[in-house]
């Protein structure tokens, strides 16, 4: 079974500038979250989808950060503009029942520079 | 609102010496129980899960946690660590019947020689 792909692993950006993130779920899962990693703190949950639909986004900067997840498949994050803080890793996960065990990708490393 | 607490940063400790994670928990309502590790410049993996039945959860590679309800805890716990145990540790929470599972800061487990 594939797990969770994300891409890329790695980006450098200036601030200002804006980036996009995609992340492809493991077939049949119908939960996706996408989580902001800090150095030193545990994941925090950015956005979560149940198929295409959102289910908690409490937590999005929604005046910077935009998710979406075309088809109930493949989710892209967006940051537009990037600030410094937003220096992170960005996990995306999938689980086949909300809020059971949940399989991460590797992230996505962002550096804002 | 769930919350998670894990009391250690870090912790050291020596090859084949036993360990101790702690993890607390805050609700209102009946919850399920995670923990998650990290290697470096990876994903999160789930290490056990506790979502009813028996109160002590094992691990394939030796790990245990058990749910003690009157303390709110979910402490882990290795008789014998070995090096490849060096990693970061996650504690998680989710609410049953509820959409979102929280993480604590995690506690960074280093085995030495």
């Amino acid at each position: 079974e594939a797990g969770v792909a994300q891409s890329p692993r790695y980006k450098i950006i200036e601030k200002r500038q804006s980036v996009a993130f995609w992340c492809n779920p493991i077939s049949g899962h119908a939960t996706l979250y996408w989580y902001q990693q800090i150095l030193g703190q545990g994941p925090k949950l950015l956005i979560q989808f149940q198929n295409n639909g959102v289910v908690d986004d409490s937590q999005l900067p929604k005046d910077r950060f935009s998710a979406e997840r075309l088809k109930g498949v493949d989710s892209t994050l967006k940051i537009q503009p990037a600030k410094l803080e937003d220096s992170a890793v960005y996990l995306c996960a999938s689980s086949l029942v909300t809020n059971t065990e949940a399989f991460f990708g590797q992230g996505t490393r962002l550096t804002v520079v | 609102a769930q919350s998670v607490t894990q009391l250690d940063s870090q912790v050291p400790v020596f090859e084949e010496a036993p360990v101790e994670l702690r993890c607390n928990y805050s609700s209102s309502v009946s919850v399920y129980l995670f923990w998650y590790v990290q290697y470096p410049n990876q994903g999160l993996q789930l290490l056990l899960k506790y979502l009813s039945g028996s109160t002590l959860v094992e691990s394939i590679n030796g790990f245990e946690a058990e749910f003690n309800k009157s303390q709110t805890s979910f402490h882990l716990r290795k008789p014998s660590v070995h090096i490849s145990d060096t990693a970061e540790y996650f504690c998680a929470v989710s609410e049953t019947g509820g959409f979102k599972t929280i993480f604590g800061a995690g506690t960074r487990l280093f085995v030495k020689a």
